[in-house]
């Protein structure tokens, strides 16, 4: 049971590129998650699906697109990458049912130059 | 909206000594969950424990134990016999219960308490 799966584990863009983070689970959880942790602070929430698709803004969407075409994926889209997205991005997964254990992949580390 | 607040951004502690890490969250649910995730220098997010809000009853898990004031909104955390591999950042966190209003399952985290475990 590999969990939750984050690819890549590290990525250097420069300023205006694009690049896609991948995310899958193979717990069949309905809900998921992208958060991005910068220096210092706590994980802040970016997108979130309650569901195939179903995708809603979390605190901090601008700058990020997402998508979810099927229960285990849940890509996380930069358009136009800017210094300020340097940060390490997580993916994580729950079921909300009674437990409501939140799963996270290993995370990303992304930096804008 | 909720907040969480760690007042601690580092601390340290002697191996197998016992240390309390601190947490305050604002709120206007009545049912709620709060969890303390540990990160490692690896990155990955492990939870360390969950308190259910209608549950008087503080958790515990092993070493790791809760001290959960649900009226002074207080939920700290106590490390006994500390060992070299729980130096990480610790993290409290809050999430609605799902039968909340709007509960997303999404989770608000402090900004995290550094812990460093000293031979």
């Amino acid at each position: 049971n590999a969990g939750v799966t984050q690819t890549p584990k590290f990525r250097i863009l420069k300023i205006g590129q694009s690049m896609t983070l991948q995310c899958t689970q193979d717990m069949n959880h309905n809900y998921m998650y992208w958060y991005r942790q910068d220096p210092g602070m706590g994980l802040k929430l970016i997108y979130y699906s309650v569901g195939a698709g179903i995708t809603d803004k979390g605190e901090v969407p601008n700058g990020y697109n997402v998508s979810r075409s099927t229960t285990e994926d849940f890509p996380l889209r930069l358009e136009l990458a800017a210094p300020s997205q340097t940060s390490v991005y997580f993916c994580a997964s729950t079921t909300l049912n009674d437990g409501t254990e939140a799963f996270f992949g290993q995370g990303t580390r992304l930096t804008v130059v | 909206a909720q907040t969480v607040t760690q007042s601690q951004p580092e601390m340290s502690v002697q191996e197998a000594e016992t240390v309390t890490l601190s947490c305050t969250y604002d709120t206007s649910e009545n049912n709620y969950y709060l969890f303390w995730y540990k990160q490692p220098p690896s990155r990955q997010m492990i939870l360390v424990i969950r308190q259910e809000a209608y549950k008087q009853q503080n958790a515990t898990e092993n070493r790791f134990s809760v001290n959960f004031q649900k009226a002074a909104k207080s939920f700290s955390l106590k490390i006994s016999d500390s060992q070299l591999g729980d130096t990480a950042m610790y993290f409290c966190a809050f999430m609605k219960h799902k039968g909340a209003g709007g509960s997303q399952g999404n989770l608000i985290f402090g900004k995290g308490t550094k812990l460093s475990v000293k031979p």
